[in-house]
């Protein structure tokens, strides 16, 4: 069955710092991956998608990830923090029509 | 930019009642979905619907759980008789299409709260 794993429930980084939230997969087909975020109070967001076209996907808000086969990862970066990046996000795989999501990775940024 | 828009945005009920969550899709979708997150969990898929029928259900979809689309614009999740642990967060979700690569625009969510 296909399924995303993040690592590490909460991640505090300061301003200005790199962003790194970890995102594994686990799927015998090619998959079809996301990111979204929930900033609080909200609903969930598209931040990106990886449909196969490139292994490095750029999103919005200065974030990307790339897709890396023999790692099984598609692991969020984002060069330098800023606080209005302090969200939950979530890595889902997409089977037949529903997204299956991971756990969240709550990102604290400090100043 | 069009948005998913839900309704309301926090519901109380007493267990055993029924309550309706309501949901308009991005107008020109027609592929509707919702999940739920149970506080401090994982967001959960229940349903996705297409061309009136119900496409996908997830085991958390039991006979207590049923949706709708009355209209053109609405799209509607009921729960007959609500338990304690159907409290959680609905987000009702739509797409254009169902290929792989879609993807899915989610609402602001339905805060429910089952006493």
């Amino acid at each position: 069955a296909q399924s995303v794993t993040q690592l590490g429930s909460h991640v505090s980084v300061s301003e200005g710092a790199l962003v790194l939230l970890r995102c594994n997969y686990s799927s015998s087909v090619p998959p079809y991956l996301f990111w979204y975020v929930q900033y609080p109070n909200q609903g969930l967001q598209l931040l990106l998608k990886y449909t196969s076209a490139a292994t490095l996907v750029k999103g919005i808000n200065g974030f990307e990830a790339e897709f890396k086969k023999s790692e099984t990862s598609f692991h969020l970066t984002k060069p330098s923090a800023h606080m209005s990046d302090a969200a939950e996000y979530f890595c889902a795989v997409k089977v037949t029509d529903k997204l299956i999501f991971g756990t969240g990775t709550r990102l604290q940024v400090f100043p | 930019e069009p948005e998913v828009t839900q309704t309301p945005s926090h519901q109380v009920t007493q267990m055993g009642q029924e309550v309706i969550l309501r949901c308009v899709p991005i107008s020109n979708h027609l592929y509707f979905y919702w999940y739920r997150q149970i506080l401090g969990q994982k967001v959960e898929f229940l349903v996705s619907f297409y061309n009136n029928e119900i496409s996908e259900k997830s085991e958390i979809f039991d006979d207590q759980f049923s949706v709708e689309r009355p209209d053109g614009s609405n799209f509607t999740l009921k729960i007959r008789s609500t338990k304690l642990e159907d409290s959680a967060m609905y987000f009702c979700a739509s797409s254009e299409s169902g290929a792989f690569q879609e993807t899915q625009y989610f609402g602001p969510g339905t805060r429910l709260l089952v006493l």
